[in-house]
């Protein structure tokens, strides 16, 4: 139990497109979910935080306006990086919070944003 | 605030060796704490967890035991194998700051040969 997906795996766009990255939680409903970005050989930084229904909670210095989170249902929030730019090339990781706990998150395996 | 300290890598281990990385954290109360794996080009897994002072988590022959003395979290497995080869973090969470933010380490790289 307490899978999540992430879709696409590897992404791979032009400069100035918008690029929309998919975390599903599979089993269980998520009424919070996060999403991270992660630098080569670097440790995780927390980008947003999701609840379903409501506006997302961004981290100090992260342009809310190029990263938009939607988190329309209990299995399903969305990033959509917007006029994406090389510099947004990164890991990204969404992970997902079980409605009954509150502090274990499940990770999804990850998508490779590349912008050329 | 709070905060996570890993030793610095990469630990390179031959096969059937000790592991030991080293995690201390800050914070304040009692937070919940964590060892995550992540194998290359992958998000990260769970390894194990412990949720009050002197709990011991354990998983796939890694252990962990929650010292509030020494705010510490230290990750031992007694015999590595080369598919233990990975980046391990340590995070925390909560109960300063809230329950939605986790707080990781900046990762240790292990390598394993054979």
């Amino acid at each position: 139990g307490a899978v999540v997906s992430q879709h696409p795996s590897r992404v791979i766009c032009k400069s100035g497109t918008s690029v929309k990255i998919e975390c599903r939680s599979l089993d269980f409903q998520a009424t919070t979910m996060f999403w991270y970005r992660q630098f080569p050989k670097q440790s995780l930084m927390l980008m947003a935080t999701s609840n379903e229904g409501s506006k997302a909670t961004y981290e100090q210095g992260v342009e809310k306006d190029k990263f938009l989170i939607n988190h329309a249902s209990l299995t399903l929030s969305t990033l959509t990086v917007t006029s994406a730019h090389p510099e947004d090339s990164s890991f990204y990781i969404c992970s997902a919070r079980d409605a009954l706990g509150y502090n274990e998150q499940f990770f999804g395996p990850g998508t490779r944003l590349t912008v050329l | 605030g709070n905060s996570v300290t890993q030793m610095e890598g990469p630990v390179t281990l031959s096969e059937e060796a000790f592991l030991t990385i080293n995690c201390t954290y800050t914070a304040t109360g009692y937070p919940s704490l964590f060892w995550y794996v992540q194998y290359p080009g992958e998000g990260l897994q769970l390894l194990l967890k412990a949720t009050k002072a002197d709990d011991k988590g354990s998983n796939k022959g890694f252990e962990a035991t929650y010292r509030k003395e020494t705010t510490s979290f230290h990750l031992e497995k007694g015999s590595v194998q080369v598919s233990d080869s990975a980046v391990y973090f340590c995070a925390l969470i909560g109960p300063s700051g809230g329950y939605n933010k986790l707080i990781f380490g900046a990762g240790t790289r292990l390598a394993v040969h054979p």
